[in-house]
């Protein structure tokens, strides 16, 4: 079985200052985990995914996150927020091991002030 | 441009009525996916389908009917025996099925009253 919290439904930064969205993980096998990002009323956009490489991960935009398994998370993080960072973010996870199916997060919504 | 095309944007139904939601790919993917979204609630699998004339239901199937005849077509239907059909519907695929990323379309609003 596989689950996925992300720890706060809204955060609010400043613009020009850091952002962590924070995501925690179950998963019975090696999982793959994924950050998806979605401005209102469009689609997901992948920013990132985690796949049993190496641990770091850089995605677009200037985002990247870290797999910790013995935390068991897989926070989202970027440097410097900007405007257009304003979205909702998703933390997704799948074991892949005979699921075919994605467990989603219930979604982190990220305000930035000017 | 390859992508994920979904119409309408917006749709209104009158209750009682079945309606039927469109998704087309051109990204030459073989799985793809039906997802509801209501708010605070993230992202439930409706249906998916891993090859062409093949679909398992997700989660939250009761309700909702699919097809898959062609690879780059799997429409949705949402039935009058769906109980609460407001909500945003989003189409996705994937070249395989997971751990490979999965593409969303844009989505269709559905208001159904």
């Amino acid at each position: 079985a596989q689950s996925v919290t992300q720890l706060d439904s809204h955060v609010s930064v400043s613009e020009g200052t850091p952002v962590l969205l924070r995501c925690n993980y179950s998963s019975s096998y090696s999982p793959s985990l994924f950050w998806y990002v979605q401005h209102p009323n469009k689609g997901l956009q992948l920013l990132l995914k985690y796949t049993s490489a190496a641990t770091l991960v850089k995605g677009i935009n200037g985002f990247e996150a870290e797999f910790k398994k013995s935390e068991t998370s897989f926070h989202l993080t970027k440097p410097s927020a900007h405007m257009s960072d304003a979205a909702e973010y998703f933390c997704v996870v799948t074991d892949g091991a005979g699921s075919y199916q994605l467990t989603f997060g219930k979604g982190t919504k990220l305000s930035v002030i000017p | 441009d390859g992508g994920i095309t979904q119409s309408p944007k917006y749709l209104f139904r009158k209750e009682g009525q079945n309606v039927t939601l469109s998704c087309e790919q051109n990204l030459n993917h073989d799985a793809m996916y039906w997802y509801r979204q209501d708010p605070g609630q993230g992202l439930r699998l409706i249906y998916y389908s891993q090859i062409v004339n093949d679909f398992q239901k997700g989660d939250i199937a009761e309700g909702y009917s699919v097809s898959r005849e062609k690879k780059e077509s799997f429409p949705l239907t949402v039935t009058s025996a769906q109980k609460n059909p407001t909500a945003f519907y989003l189409c996705a695929s994937s070249i395989r099925p997971p751990p490979y990323e999965q593409y969303f379309g844009p989505g269709t609003r559905l208001t159904v009253t």
